[in-house]
């Protein structure tokens, strides 16, 4: 069965400074890999995702993210924190075959920004 | 810009009542899906259309919870009777379909916030 771990539950920046969210995941294929942003009381929406090719993948809001096999890792990444990036975070694996595309979430990194 | 519609965005019920959520998906998504997030957790999947299709309802609580989809377009959950650990949040998304080796992005909505009393 497909998981994945978000190692840190709360994480504080100020704004301006790189943030690195740590994603790692278990699943027995090439996985799909997704990074999806939730404000409070809002939907998900998605920051970017990983299908295959180029390891390093880029999103939107200026956030990237970086696939290496050999760790088990997704890794989200930003060079520099707006005090609007404040929110939760979840990094999910997409299953393939007749899985019918089921995602499988991590337990979330909440980012808060310091001015 | 195309949304994922639902409601109602907050529902406070008592123990033992029946709750009904409404989700429209994104016109001309055929896969629709509804997740359950408790707090402090990321979302878990309760169930799967395909069109008016269940293809995976493994983690729906069938003895208190059902899902519609008779025309394959909008979708109603339903909790029957409503119990104190049912209080969370209920996510609908919908994707293109199939999900072509299982990457289609999923849409979601804003969600539905119910608390049990």
């Amino acid at each position: 069965a497909q998981s994945v771990t978000q190692p840190d539950i709360h994480i504080t920046v100020s704004e301006g400074a790189s943030l690195e969210l740590r994603c790692n995941y278990s699943y027995g294929a090439t996985p799909y890999l997704f990074w999806y942003v939730q404000s409070p009381g809002q939907g998900l929406q998605l920051l970017l995702k990983y299908f295959s090719g180029d390891t390093l993948v880029q999103g939107i809001k200026g956030f990237e993210a970086e696939f290496k096999r050999s760790q088990s890792s997704f890794n989200l990444r930003k060079p520099s924190v707006h005090w609007s990036d404040a929110a939760e975070y979840f990094c999910a694996v997409g299953a393939g075959g007749t899985s019918y595309g089921k995602l499988t979430f991590g337990q979330g990194t909440i980012l808060t920004v310091h001015p | 810009e195309a949304e994922v519609a639902q409601s109602p965005r907050y529902k406070i019920t008592e123990k033992s009542q029946a709750v009904a959520f409404w989700c429209d998906p994104i016109s001309g998504h055929a896969t629709l899906y509804w997740y359950r997030q408790i707090l402090g957790q990321g979302p878990e999947l309760l169930v799967q259309f395909q069109d008016e299709s269940v293809v995976d309802d493994s983690q729906l609580p069938k003895d208190r919870f059902s899902a519609e989809r008779l025309k394959g377009v909008d979708s109603t959950l339903k909790i029957q009777p409503a119990e104190l650990g049912d209080s969370a949040m209920y996510l609908c998304a919908s994707s293109l379909a199939p999900p072509a080796g299982g990457g289609g992005e999923q849409f979601f909505g804003p969600g539905t916030r119910l608390t049990v009393l």
